[in-house]
């Protein structure tokens, strides 16, 4: 029973290139974030999204946007891909109102940008 | 500025012995403390969780300990077991009305031999 889904597992993308990564949810919940993750360098907050059509910036928000049009679905924009994007990414979600719940994490999408 | 270091970032344990990772944080308004373990092509998955009103968290093999005045936290795993191989990332955060935004550790890759 998979309940945040990436749709895409692995991503070769060109230099330049506008990407799109998507994440739906079906648990219903409210809150929902993008992580990248390196090698020694862990999880890192690229944007998070507290409610339908809200966004806000994470700690390495550079060259990248998000949209939230439906609770469900959140997609991470890369608006012209660069090699130092390529990356591990990690979509999560947690409910509202059980914020000592933790997060539920997609499986990422390991992209590469030639 | 890291504002959760973890270490070690690589740990060989011999099977039925005692892992050790350890975080240390520096803002003292987080509140809620994870600790996430992942596998190889699979997202993180919640681990455990200890909020800093308690200094222990026992489930099953794995406990929190929490020293509030040393702003450090550490997962012990008990009996380590060959499965028990993965990286394990350590997190915090704050909770807010709006959410619990997490900022993770560098994550420590345990190897668990027979």
């Amino acid at each position: 029973d998979v309940k945040v889904t990436q749709s895409s597992r692995y991503l070769v993308k060109r230099t330049g290139e506008k990407v799109f990564l998507e994440c739906v949810q079906d648990m219903d919940h409210e809150n929902m974030f993008w992580y990248r993750q390196d090698p020694g360098l862990g999880l890192r907050l690229i944007y998070f999204s507290y409610d339908v059509k809200m966004k806000e910036k994470g700690d390495i928000p550079e060259g990248y946007s998000v949209s939230r049009e439906k609770k469900e679905r959140f997609s991470l924009i890369l608006e012209s891909a660069s090699t130092n994007q390529t990356s591990m990414y990690l979509c999560a979600s947690s409910p509202s109102d059980r914020l000592y719940y933790g997060y539920t994490f997609g499986s990422g999408t390991r992209l590469t940008v030639v | 500025q890291q504002q959760v270091k973890q270490s070690p970032q690589s740990l060989i344990v011999q099977k039925g012995g005692i892992s050790i990772i350890n975080c240390a944080y520096e803002n003292t308004a987080f509140d809620y403390f994870p600790w996430y373990q992942q596998f190889p092509g699979k997202g993180p998955a919640l681990l455990i969780a200890i909020r800093p009103d308690v200094s222990e968290k026992k489930e099953g093999r794995f406990t929190i300990s929490f020293n509030k005045s040393a702003k450090q936290f550490s997962l012990h795993i008990m009996d380590s077991q060959p499965g028990d191989s993965a990286t394990y990332f350590c997190a915090a955060s704050i909770v807010t009305g709006g959410g619990n935004k997490l900022t993770f550790g560098t994550g420590t890759q345990l190897k668990v031999e027979l």
